[in-house]
């Protein structure tokens, strides 16, 4: 059963672009969640898509928008990129519902903003 | 006060020894209790997942969750130097809140030979 596949790995982009990160879930599940991870804050929720809705936010600006497709394939975007958003951008996924809710983290995408 | 609270260590031990880290959490709706161990510049890999209050084992992990004193522990045993990672403590709750995991800052661990 593959993993949680996330691409790019690596990007590097100036200040002011924008960036489009996309994540593939494991089979079957419908759940996907996006985390910023930086050495300062560690570990931080950015938002939540189930069925195609976003059904959790963290408190991110609105420059961080995701969405999800029928596929549950899920992508997130920044919008006028500054330098503190360069952190590894992580994505999980789980069934979303029911007991089985074990989340799997892909590699991550490590955005550079320079 | 942030929910989850880990020591982040860093926290050096020799190979064979036991390791204990541990969590504490301030809300009482988290369920779901998991440790996730991450390598540097890899993301995080789930080790341990616990539904509620006990101790689940696997191989050398065990985990243990305690729901009255909001207290979620996880013992390495025969430690190993590919141990050598940050281990970050994660739990949610139910329902809508099912998606959202809320995460340690982390305990960063070396074994040494």
């Amino acid at each position: 059963k593959a993993g949680v596949t996330q691409t790019p790995r690596y990007l590097i982009k100036t200040r002011g672009q924008q960036v489009t990160l996309s994540c593939s879930p494991i089979s079957g599940h419908r759940s996907v969640s996006w985390y910023q991870q930086t050495p300062g804050q560690g570990l931080q929720f950015l938002f939540e898509y189930f069925s195609e809705t976003q059904r959790n936010k963290g408190n991110f600006p609105g420059r961080f928008s995701g969405r999800q497709f029928s596929n549950s394939r899920s992508e997130m975007n920044v919008s006028t990129l500054e330098l503190g958003d360069s952190a590894l951008y992580l994505c999980a996924s789980d069934y979303g519902s029911g007991m089985n809710t074990e989340a799997f983290f892909g590699q991550g995408t490590r955005l550079t903003v320079v | 006060q942030k929910e989850v609270e880990q020591d982040p260590g860093p926290l050096s031990v020799p190979e064979g020894a036991i390791v204990s880290l541990n969590c504490t959490y301030s809300n009482s709706a988290f369920q779901y209790f998991m440790w996730y161990r991450q390598y540097s510049r890899k993301g995080p890999e789930l080790l341990m997942y616990t539904y509620s209050s006990g101790n689940k084992e696997d191989g050398r992990f065990t985990a243990q969750v305690d729901k009255s004193s909001k207290y979620i522990s996880l013992f390495i045993r025969d430690s190993q130097p590919s141990d050598s990672a940050t281990y970050l403590c994660a739990m949610k709750g139910r329902g809508s809140t099912l998606g959202r995991l809320y995460f340690g800052r982390g305990t960063q661990l070396t074994v040494w030979p």
